[in-house]
């Protein structure tokens, strides 16, 4: 089993449309969690940490489930400039930063 | 400016040479980190530096080696034993190895083995 699973998509929505993408982690040590994303052929960006008490930053809302071991972003009103790969990551009690394999989203006018 | 800087942008070798991939950073990051992208797949872990003089292993180290003798510098060896050098290699850098510290990354070197 991988340490950071993501449903690789693709997501194909319409602009407005607002979009839910989950991640779970095997390791219940895990300390921190973030997403990121990633345009084609470019590097990964920080898009937000993830607090246990949930955290929204504009368009976009990131949530943890300790218990579950689950973490989940929505994206509210989809822009065509949200297409990309959002990746999952996880910081382990170690400070390894482990990667999921990423969900390919891509916005439609 | 601050940030990470890996060069070179696209690197070609020959099979059986083996390559190093630079990557300096001047955020006074602590923590350093190496990974590897291939087509439609995340990002694998390779090597990672908490502190100068000292790394350890991530998940795919085998056919990889790196040194840190400066706290800016994570250099990547890719050895004639890695069997499929191509891909998208990418590095990364982090205040620290702590908690809620996020990792900041390099523009990446696509290396291409023929």
């Amino acid at each position: 089993r991988k340490e950071v699973e993501q449903d690789p998509g693709p997501f194909n929505v319409p602009e407005g449309a607002t979009v839910a993408f989950n991640c779970t982690y095997s390791n219940s040590a895990s300390q921190s969690f973030f997403w990121y994303r990633q345009d084609c052929r470019k590097e990964p960006k920080l898009l937000m940490s993830v607090y246990s008490s949930g955290n929204e930053d504009g368009r976009f809302t990131a949530q943890l489930n300790r218990a579950s071991q689950y973490i989940s972003l929505l994206i509210r009103d989809s822009k065509l400039s949200d297409s990309a790969t959002y990746l999952c990551v996880v910081k382990n009690q170690g400070g390894k930063l482990i990667f999921g394999q990423g969900t390919e989203l891509s916005v439609k006018p | 400016d601050g940030g990470i800087t890996q060069s070179p942008k696209y690197l070609f070798r020959k099979e059986g040479q083996n390559v190093t991939l630079s990557c300096e950073q001047n955020l006074n990051h602590d923590a350093m980190y190496w990974y590897r992208q291939d087509p439609g797949q995340g990002l694998r872990l390779i090597y990672y530096s908490q502190i100068v003089n000292d790394f350890q292993k991530g998940d795919i180290a085998e056919g990889y080696s790196v040194s840190r003798e400066k706290k800016e510098s994570f250099p990547l060896t890719v050895t004639s034993a890695q069997k499929n050098p191509t891909a998208f290699y990418l590095c990364a850098s982090s205040i620290s190895m702590g908690i809620n510290t996020e990792a900041f990354f390099g523009q990446g070197t696509r290396l291409t083995v023929v």
